[in-house]
């Protein structure tokens, strides 16, 4: 039973590029959450998203980011024109149902240079 | 304003001893808490959970306690094994659910 995929586990950008990292969640799983954890800090949550629908982007930047999760393939968080404050590691996480445990991906590293 | 913490940044355990990591938290609403490990390089692993109506949970060598007059929860685990170096947060379920919200975290090195 694969766990949660996330792919690229690494991911260089120039400033200004757009980023696109992409989320699998385990079997079964029909939520998908996105984390950012900046160097030194905890994890902070981004958007909750179920099938087609965003649930919750409170977490999520005003600008420059965006996130889906399409009825078919993975979900995907992009940033558009990435700037390096925004080099992090990026968890995604899945669940079988709302509120109690998630299982996280391996993260994405994003460093933007 | 964090909503959950955890005081202390690093713990040093021999093998064998117990380790006990802390975390405190705000809201007495509050009715779930979850406990994950994460290692360098790796996304964080769900560990050991407890809900409010209870006051300990035990799996294997961790155990959880809550004290929610004290509104502090704290994870043991014994004995400590090398391998359990990592870092732990505490985590709990917010706005209905829709997002964890974590702890600073606390390293733990556990020493042979």
């Amino acid at each position: 039973n694969a766990g949660v995929m996330q792919n690229p586990r690494h991911l260089v950008r120039r400033r200004g590029q757009e980023a696109r990292l992409r989320c699998s969640p385990m079997k079964g799983h029909s939520h998908v959450y996105w984390y950012r954890q900046l160097p030194e800090e905890g994890l902070k949550f981004m958007v909750y998203l179920q099938k087609e629908n965003i649930i919750d982007e409170s977490g999520m930047p005003k600008e420059r980011f965006s996130a889906e999760f399409p009825k078919e393939g993975p979900s995907i968080l992009r940033i558009q024109q990435v700037v390096r404050g925004d080099s992090a590691a990026y968890f995604c996480a899945s669940s079988p149902g709302q509120g109690r445990e998630q299982y996280f991906g391996p993260g994405t590293r994003l460093t933007v240079t | 304003d964090q909503q959950v913490k955890q005081n202390s940044p690093s713990l040093s355990v021999q093998e064998g001893r117990i380790s006990i990591l802390n975390c405190d938290y705000t809201n007495s609403m509050f009715d779930y808490f979850l406990w994950y490990k994460k290692y360098p390089a790796e996304g964080p692993t769900f560990l050991i959970s407890i809900s409010s109506i209870k006051d300990k949970n035990e799996d294997g060598r961790f155990t959880v306690f809550l004290n929610k007059s004290a509104k502090h929860l704290s994870l043991h685990i014994v004995p400590s094994q090398p391998g359990d170096s990592a870092v732990y947060f505490c985590a709990v379920p917010i706005n209905a659910g829709n997002m964890l919200t974590f702890g600073g975290g606390t390293r733990l090195m556990v020493k042979p």
